[in-house]
């Protein structure tokens, strides 16, 4: 069955290092979506993507970065972390057609000491 | 002021109650309207999907949006522990970007 898997599944990392996860579907889906949840905000959304090689700059990007260079996968890569970024990231598709419906992944639960 | 509102509860109510969940937005462009439902250390999994005014039903499940008041509502029927769990309302302009509500923590009493 297609699905949409989140690596890894827990994370502890510490302050100014890198930190990338990972995001993979098999729906073939064009659009693929990165979400962080936090108590009292639900979930926001950093970057998304509409295809190959495009990327976009969601509600709360700063100190995030993704890249696009095949349909199945979209890393997301914390520059430098920072104690703020400790939160449950959620990895999310849609195919183009109906783009409103995504489907999200396990999620990433991302703690930064 | 943020675009959705959404009580974030707790909601506890005794099995077989009518549960009605709701949120409120300020944007007018909003056209699509969905509800996902997400268990205790899971992803939201997508349970109704509306376009525009009117309501829509699945088995236990209505939802129901009203876009003069930019108010839309989940209404579960026979409610059973499984439904224990938080309900998040999301909605869109059409541009793919949704907006979630808080989420609101229901739990279902047996």
């Amino acid at each position: 069955d297609a699905e949409i898997t989140q690596s890894p599944r827990h994370k502890i990392t510490e302050t100014g290092r890198q930190v990338t996860l990972a995001c993979h579907q098999t729906w073939n889906h064009n659009n693929m979506f990165w979400y962080r949840q936090d108590l009292g905000h639900g979930l926001r959304l950093i970057h998304y993507s509409y295809g190959v090689h495009d990327t976009n700059k969601g509600e709360v990007s700063d100190g995030y970065s993704v890249s696009r260079s095949n349909t199945e996968d979209l890393p997301l890569t914390l520059e430098s972390a920072a104690s703020s970024q400790t939160s449950v990231y959620f990895c999310a598709s849609s195919a183009r057609e109906s783009s409103n419906e995504q489907f999200f992944g396990p999620g990433t639960r991302l703690t930064v000491l | 002021q943020k675009e959705v509102e959404q009580d974030p509860g707790p909601l506890s109510v005794p099995e077989g109650a009518i549960v009605s969940l709701n949120c409120t937005y300020s944007n007018s462009a909003f056209q699509y309207f969905m509800w996902y439902r997400q268990y205790s250390r899971k992803g939201p999994e997508l349970l109704m999907y509306t376009y525009s005014s009117g309501n829509k039903e699945d088995g236990r499940f209505t939802a129901q949006v009203d876009k003069s008041s930019k108010y839309i509502s989940l209404f579960i029927r026979d409610s059973q522990p499984s439904d224990s769990a938080t309900y998040l309302c999301a909605m869109s302009g059409g541009a793919q970007k949704l907006v979630f509500g808080q989420g609101t923590r229901l739990t279902i009493n047996p």
